[in-house]
C-alpha cells in the first residue's frame, strides 16, 4: 500500500464550481500536510499547509485534515480557469530525521473551463 | 532572487551515457533535495542534503549520485543512464528540514534516455 493515495483524475469542472480534491494516507504518525499546485511544465509550488487535524482557509482555498480517517482534502470555491493545474497532496515525514522527506500523492489534474 | 535554478531544461541521453543535472539556489537554504516525477507516481525522493558535505538517500536512489560541496549547489549525477531513468527531475530547497517547512522547486529537467 502506498503511503499516500490520490485520485489522478482528470477532473473537469465549469467555471464557478466548487472543487474537492482528496488524498488518503496510511501512517497515523504523519502530522504535517501540504497541498502543492503545479502548472504545466513548471515546478510545484506550495499552496496550503496544515498541521494535525482541522481546517485552514486562504481565500478561495480550504484545506481540511481528518486524522481519525487519515483523509486530507482541498476545496476550491468559485473555481477559475487559472486554477487549471495539477494538485499534489504532500505529507512531511513522521518525525525526527524523517522531516523534510516529502511523500507526494500521484497528483490530480484539474481543468476549469469557462 | 532567482530561487532554484536547474540546468539543462531538456536532455536526451543514450543508454550507458553519464551526465550531471545541475541545481543551484540563492536563498541560503540548508536543505536541498532531488525528486523525480513519473506519470501516475507523483514525485519520489531520490537524494537529499541537510547541509554542505552531508547527503543521504531517499526512496529511489539507485543509479544516482549526489554531492554537496557548497550551500548553493546540489548536482545530481547519473552514472550510466538507463531507459527507466526517463523522467522529469526536480530539485528543491528549504530553509531547513524543520517539519512543514516550505520546499521551493526548480522548473525541472526533462530527461529522455533512448
Amino acid at each position: 500500500q502506498k503511503e499516500v493515495e490520490q485520485d489522478p483524475g482528470p477532473l473537469s469542472v465549469p467555471e464557478g464550481a466548487i472543487v474537492s480534491l482528496n488524498c488518503t494516507y496510511s501512517n497515523s504518525a504523519f502530522q504535517y500536510f501540504m497541498w502543492y499546485r503545479q502548472y504545466s511544465r513548471k515546478g510545484p509550488e506550495l499552496l496550503m499547509y496544515t498541521y494535525s487535524s482541522g481546517n485552514k482557509e486562504d481565500g478561495r482555498f480550504t484545506a481540511q485534515v481528518d486524522k481519525s480517517s487519515k483523509y486530507i482534502s482541498l476545496f476550491i470555491r468559485d473555481s477559475q480557469p487559472s486554477d487549471s493545474a495539477t494538485y499534489l497532496c504532500a505529507i512531511d515525514g513522521a518525525g525526527g530525521t524523517s522531516y523534510g522527506k516529502l511523500t507526494f500523492g500521484q497528483g490530480t489534474i484539474l481543468t476549469v473551463h469557462p | 532572487n532567482a530561487g532554484v535554478t536547474q540546468t539543462p531544461k531538456f536532455q536526451v541521453l543514450k543508454t550507458g551515457q553519464s551526465m550531471t543535472l545541475q541545481c543551484a539556489q540563492d536563498m541560503n537554504h540548508e536543505y536541498m533535495s532531488w525528486y523525480r516525477q513519473d506519470p501516475g507516481m507523483g514525485l519520489r525522493l531520490i537524494h537529499y542534503s541537510v547541509g554542505a558535505g552531508i547527503t543521504d538517500q531517499g526512496e529511489v536512489p539507485n543509479g544516482y549520485n549526489v554531492s554537496r560541496s557548497t550551500t548553493e549547489d546540489f548536482p545530481l549525477r547519473l552514472l550510466s543512464a538507463a531507459p527507466s531513468q526517463t523522467s522529469v527531475y526536480f530539485c528543491a530547497s528549504s530553509r531547513d528540514r524543520g517539519p512543514g517547512t516550505e520546499a521551493f522547486f526548480g522548473q525541472g529537467t526533462r530527461l529522455t534516455v533512448v
